[in-house]
């Protein structure tokens, strides 16, 4: 079975600061790691993804992720937070040897305040 | 990417009808994915469905209260049958893209009274 922990429901930060989002899974094989946005009243738009090579990957709007493999983590992070980055953040895991079904963590809500 | 749409976008139902919400992708796609959103939850998969087979469905979830259709490769339904108030979610669909990834529609919020 696979599975995704989000230790934070959610995370304040001021703008113009760095901003971190915690995501750890479990899969028995290989992972798939997947970082989703989730606007107010929209549906979920892809940020970056981890499949195989570098452990840092970089995505959309200036957002990178590190895979940790001895950690197993995949944490979210930005240099420099924006206001328009609040918003609800999905961490998901694929077993790369189970299959397309993903699993979701449970959510972390990022609060950026000016 | 994908470009997917829902219909439709919000809906309020009354308890013991049965909605149907429409998922239209602008490719031809394999698989499509359904899920549920509840309030201030995380998502969770209902049902795979494959074009020209039956929807596979994940434990919780049964045909008879979810069933799928699923005519070609850019559409797919999903109904929500004899609904009650624990039925009041959001139902996205998603497709699965070549490159790993994972598109959404914009979702279904359903409201059951």
């Amino acid at each position: 079975a696979q599975s995704v922990a989000q230790p934070e429901d959610q995370v304040n930060v001021a703008e113009g600061n760095p901003l971190t989002v915690k995501c750890t899974y479990s899969v028995s094989g290989n992972p798939y790691l997947f970082w989703y946005v989730q606007y107010p009243n929209r549906g979920l738009q892809f940020l970056l993804k981890y499949i195989t090579g570098d452990n840092l990957v970089k995505g959309s709007y200036g957002f990178e992720a590190e895979f940790n493999k001895s950690q197993t983590s995949f944490h979210l992070k930005k240099p420099s937070a924006l206001v328009s980055d609040s918003a609800l953040y999905f961490c998901a895991v694929r077993d790369k040897d189970a299959g397309n079904m993903l699993t979701f963590g449970g959510g972390t809500r990022l609060m950026v305040k000016p | 990417s994908a470009v997917i749409s829902q219909k439709p976008s919000r809906d309020i139902c009354q308890r013991g009808t049965s909605l149907t919400i429409q998922c239209q992708v602008d490719s031809q796609v394999t698989m499509m994915f359904w899920y549920r959103q509840q309030p201030g939850q995380s998502l969770t998969l209902i049902a795979t469905a494959n074009q020209g087979s039956e929807a596979t469905y994940e434990s919780g979830f049964v045909i008879d209260k979810f069933p799928i259709s699923r005519p070609n490769l850019t559409f797919s339904t999903l109904t929500v049958s004899n609904m009650s108030p624990e039925d009041s979610s959001i139902y996205l669909c998603s497709v699965s893209s070549g490159n790993y990834e994972q598109y959404f529609g914009p979702g279904t919020r359903l409201t059951v009274t």
